[in-house]
C-alpha cells in the first residue's frame, strides 16, 4: 500500500508568523484530504483536494498528483491554530484512507 | 454540515466486559468507518462498511467485530475487552457513489479506557 509522510513532525511558531505543512505520498491516489486534531481528539475536516489549490480564511492548500506531494500553507497563526495536523490519501484499490504521522504544530502568543 | 456522532466522549470498562461503541451519521453515507488512534502509531482502520449488514476488515480487526443494521448506525463491539484496547476510537462516514471512496467526515472520538 501507499506510504504518507509528513514533515516536519514538529513546528513551533509565534502568533503572527506563517507556515507550510508538506505530505509526500509513495503512489498515485484517488483523494488527499488535510484535517486538523484539535484538543479533545476531533478531526476536523480542512480540505478535500486531490489537486489544483484550494484557500478557506488563512488556510489554503496545493495538491500535485504528479509528483506525489500535498503542501498546507497557514498564514498569519494564532493561538488557536495549535494543534495536530493529518494528511490522509485515498489509495486506488479500496479506497482506504492512508494517514500521515501528522504535524504537532504549537503557536506561541 | 455533515454530523457524524458518538455515543460517549469518555468510557471506562473492566477486562473481560462486552463494550459496544454506537456511531450515528444524519448524511445519508454509505459508508461508514472505524479507526482507533494511539500514539506513536497514528490512525488505524478496524472495520469499515459500504452497506447495510455489509462489512470488511480494516488492518487491525483482531478482538473486533461490528454491526450495521441501520444505514445512518454503525457499532463497533469489543467481545472481551482488554487492556490493550484502550484508546481513542473514531468513527467516519463518506458518501459512495459508484464505489468512489469520497471525503470522510468524523465523529468526536471516543477515548475507552480498559481496566
Amino acid at each position: 500500500g501507499i506510504q504518507v509522510e509528513q514533515s516536519p513532525p514538529d513546528l513551533i511558531l509565534q502568533e503572527g508568523a506563517n507556515s507550510t505543512l508538506r505530505c509526500n505520498f509513495s503512489d498515485s491516489v484517488n483523494n488527499l484530504q488535510w484535517f486538523h486534531q484539535n484538543p479533545w481528539g476531533q478531526l476536523i475536516n480542512l480540505f478535500y483536494i486531490p489537486s489544483g489549490t484550494k484557500q478557506n480564511g488563512r488556510l489554503s492548500a496545493t495538491t500535485v498528483a504528479t509528483e506525489r506531494y500535498s503542501l498546507l500553507y497557514i498564514s498569519s497563526s494564532q493561538t488557536t491554530d495549535s494543534g495536530v495536523y493529518f494528511c490522509a490519501a485515498h489509495q486506488h484499490q479500496g479506497g482506504k484512507l492512508i494517514f500521515g504521522q501528522g504535524t504537532e504544530l504549537s503557536v506561541k502568543p | 454540515d455533515v454530523k457524524v456522532t458518538q455515543s460517549s466522549r469518555y468510557l471506562v470498562k473492566r477486562t473481560g466486559e462486552k463494550v459496544f461503541l454506537e456511531c450515528v451519521q444524519d448524511m445519508d453515507h454509505e459508508n461508514m468507518f472505524w479507526y482507533r488512534q494511539d500514539p506513536g502509531l497514528g490512525l488505524r482502520l478496524i472495520y469499515f462498511s459500504y452497506d447495510v449488514k455489509m462489512k470488511e476488515k480494516g488492518d487491525i480487526p483482531e478482538g473486533y467485530s461490528v454491526s450495521r443494521e441501520k444505514k445512518e448506525r454503525f457499532s463497533l463491539i469489543l467481545e472481551s475487552a482488554s487492556t490493550n484496547q484502550t484508546s481513542m476510537y473514531l468513527c467516519a462516514s463518506s458518501s459512495n457513489p459508484g464505489r468512489a471512496y469520497h471525503e470522510q467526515y468524523f465523529g468526536p472520538g471516543t477515548r475507552l479506557t480498559v481496566t
